[in-house]
């Protein structure tokens, strides 16, 4: 069966700081990924999405980037954190039919000091 | 341009009686339409999905919902409410045309179940 993994749970930041939160998946090829921001315990937000190996589209003008190195791998990166950039960050994949879910990881709780 | 409207921020029910979370949704075509719950520092859980066929869809914990093509809704329901089902709940639409890979999801609605 898919699983997706993503770490680290929680993280505390200095602003300024870099950052690098990962999501891995397994038991599939070839997905769609995707990076949410969530705030406040609401609505998500679309940061970007990867339909294959180095292919990244970005919703939202920020200083947040996205790479995916491997198939099954996709990162979220910044070299200098905000204080706007603290929420709840979710990785989810899906097949590549849309008439299938998307599957989300456990998130990663960034706050920013 | 696709949306999902979720018109409560929250519903309250007491255990045993009947839920239901609403959701309208504005896409071209046919949809695809989904429900997640979400509990607190947890991802989003998918619960249900419809594409095609019957209106009525049952999913996971015993939720179902309702397809209604001339409201343009997919209404969130159960027969008979749990203290565990208190949780965040979103509704999701994605269109068919091929290459749309985003999820449009709706901004939320959390349920309350009372003891």
């Amino acid at each position: 069966s898919q699983t997706i993994h993503q770490w680290p749970a929680t993280l505390v930041q200095p602003v300024g700081s870099p950052l690098s939160l990962e999501c891995t998946v397994e038991g599939t090829s070839n997905p769609n990924l995707y990076w949410y921001r969530q705030a406040a315990g609401r609505g998500l937000q679309l940061l970007f999405y990867s339909v294959g190996i180095g292919q990244i589209s970005s919703e939202v003008p920020q200083n947040l980037s996205a790479s995916r190195p491997q198939d099954r791998q996709f990162i979220l990166s910044s070299k200098k954190l905000l204080l706007s950039d603290s929420g709840f960050y979710l990785c989810a994949w899906s097949g590549g039919n849309s008439n299938q879910p998307q599957h989300f990881g456990d998130g990663t709780r960034l706050s920013i000091l | 341009a696709q949306s999902v409207a979720q018109p409560e921020d929250q519903v309250n029910v007491a255990e045993g009686n009947p839920l239901t979370v609403k959701c309208t949704y504005s896409v071209s075509g046919n949809p695809y339409l989904f429900w997640y719950v979400q509990y607190p520092n947890r991802g989003l859980q998918f619960l249900l999905k419809y594409i095609t066929g019957d209106n009525l869809v049952k999913g996971s914990y015993g939720f179902e919902a309702e397809f209604n093509k001339s409201q343009t809704s997919f209404h969130l329901k159960k027969p008979s409410a749990l203290v565990s089902d208190s949780a965040l709940y979103f509704c999701a639409v994605r269109g068919p045309t091929s290459g749309t890979y985003k999820y449009i999801f709706g901004t939320g609605t959390r349920l309350k179940v009372l003891a």
